[in-house]
């Protein structure tokens, strides 16, 4: 079945490292992608991790990646407030992408 | 490049009766996607058009909700008649192409809200 999990809120100083978490149940799924949501706002593809990859980095975004335990993560550096939103991570079963639930991300100063 | 359009951005409407979103995707884009995201969840897909052919609209409660994307190009998404549970935002998004890593990009959405 369908099932991308994530936790619901994370709540970072200004400055530390951020880390969300996300476990999926598609073995088969190709693309896993990490998403940024601001407020009134439509979604905005931050990276994403083909499924024969480990580890992906792009500036400040770490991507790890455990396929075995079906377990993905995002870590953001130096987090700034600019960071707060909700984040959502997503599996791509053949052209459709299953979103998770979306974990909140509160950075304060 | 533009981003992808939708509107109305906000819409407030009584149970049973009718709506429509209108979305405008980037140009070029043959890919074009119907989310619908209630508070507090992921988007989930409801339709997915190549061109103007409906490929995946396993999801879509065909009862009450109708889209179409006559010229390949803009899309319309019609509820009617509304309920409750239909209150959410309605996400659009188009992309290159379907396959591989071709990028999905949302609009802002459409606020919907039945009362």
């Amino acid at each position: 079945g369908e099932d991308v999990e994530q936790s619901l809120f994370l709540s970072v100083r200004e400055g530390d490292s951020s880390v969300i978490n996300c476990t999926y149940t598609d073995s088969s799924s190709t693309y896993l992608y990490w998403y940024k949501q601001e407020p009134g706002a439509g979604l905005q593809l931050l990276t994403y991790i083909f499924s024969n990859m480990d580890m992906k980095q792009d500036q400040r975004l770490t991507v790890l990646l455990n396929k075995k335990d079906k377990h993905l993560s995002l870590r953001i550096a130096d987090t700034q407030t600019g960071d707060s939103a909700i984040y959502f991570c997503a599996e791509k079963e053949t052209d459709k992408l299953i979103f998770g639930t979306g974990t909140r991300l509160q950075v304060f100063p | 490049e533009a981003g992808v359009a939708q509107s109305p951005r906000y819409k407030i409407i009584e149970k049973r009766q009718s709506v429509a979103f209108w979305c405008n995707p980037i140009s070029g884009h043959a890919t074009l996607y119907w989310y619908q995201q209630i508070l507090g969840q992921g988007p989930k897909l409801l339709i997915q058009f190549q061109n103007n052919g409906v490929v995946d609209d396993s999801q879509l409660p065909k009862d009450r909700f109708s889209a179409e994307r006559l010229k390949g190009v803009d899309s319309t998404l019609k509820i009617q008649p509304a309920k409750l549970e239909d209150s959410a935002v309605y996400l659009c998004a188009s992309s290159l192409g379907a396959g591989g890593t071709k990028t999905q990009y949302f609009g802002p959405g459409t606020r919907l809200l039945v009362l």
